[in-house]
């Protein structure tokens, strides 16, 4: 299985921040990698596929990067509703599977 | 408005058996492909299984692999997961996720998740 090693595992960070999550595949994954956010309480929400495209609804503050087998996720401007567990996906080839996540929390 | 509602979880004691399902609305659900993702308490997220919006490709983890079978009524709008020689390690909130179809392979939408509890 492709493994995907997400770090930091928690980052605290202040309102207005710049945050950077990275995700890190085990082997080529190509652009078959998504991002989603668990906000407390509810269900995984999708913000960005195919490494790059954000998804419909999701803030133009997020945006999604790659650089050969890494990949990163970068909210430019923090903001109170961000809070939450981050977590990637690889799908280029079965099982699927999700990064560790990371915990977000406020500084 | 896209809608999975997930039902069918609760309390069983191992070695027994649970039907979870997932009713969509909101999209022609027989486009669809259509998962089962879990996250036990505490923990991670683990997809579990997949099914082609015609049912003829069906993808399973291999911790379920011959105790889980994954089945869609299109008719129905609704998903299934027949979950048999249930284990402790079974214990988790299961989503149901829709596929989405813009190239690659994620998850587009999410239902709110049933919990199931294995305990004797």
């Amino acid at each position: 299985d492709i493994q995907m090693t997400q770090s930091p595992a928690s980052l605290s960070a202040s309102l207005e921040e710049i945050v950077t999550i990275t995700c890190q595949a085990s082997q080529d994954i190509g652009n078959w990698l998504s991002w989603y956010q668990q906000k407390p309480g509810k269900s995984p929400q999708l913000l960005i596929y195919g490494a790059t495209s954000l998804a419909d609804g999701v803030p133009s503050r997020f945006s999604g990067s790659r650089s050969g087998t890494q990949y990163s996720l970068k909210i430019s401007r923090l903001q109170v509703e961000d809070i939450g567990i981050y977590y990637c996906l690889q799908a280029y080839s079965a099982p699927p599977t999700f990064g560790g996540g990371t915990k977000l929390e406020l500084k | 408005e896209v809608q999975l509602v997930e039902s069918g979880g609760g309390l069983v004691q191992p070695g027994r058996s649970l039907k979870l399902s997932c009713v969509a609305s909101g999209f022609t659900f027989s486009n669809y492909g259509m998962n089962w993702i879990r996250q036990a308490p505490g923990k991670g997220l683990e997809w579990v299984a997949y099914i082609s919006s015609g049912s003829s490709y069906i993808y399973y983890a291999e911790t379920v692999k011959g105790r889980f079978t994954i089945s869609r009524d299109n008719a129905k709008n609704t998903l299934y997961l027949q979950m048999t020689s249930l284990r402790s390690e079974d214990t988790a909130l299961y989503y149901c996720a829709r596929r989405g179809i813009r190239g690659t392979y994620y998850f587009d939408y999410w239902g709110q998740g049933v919990m199931v509890t294995v305990s004797s």
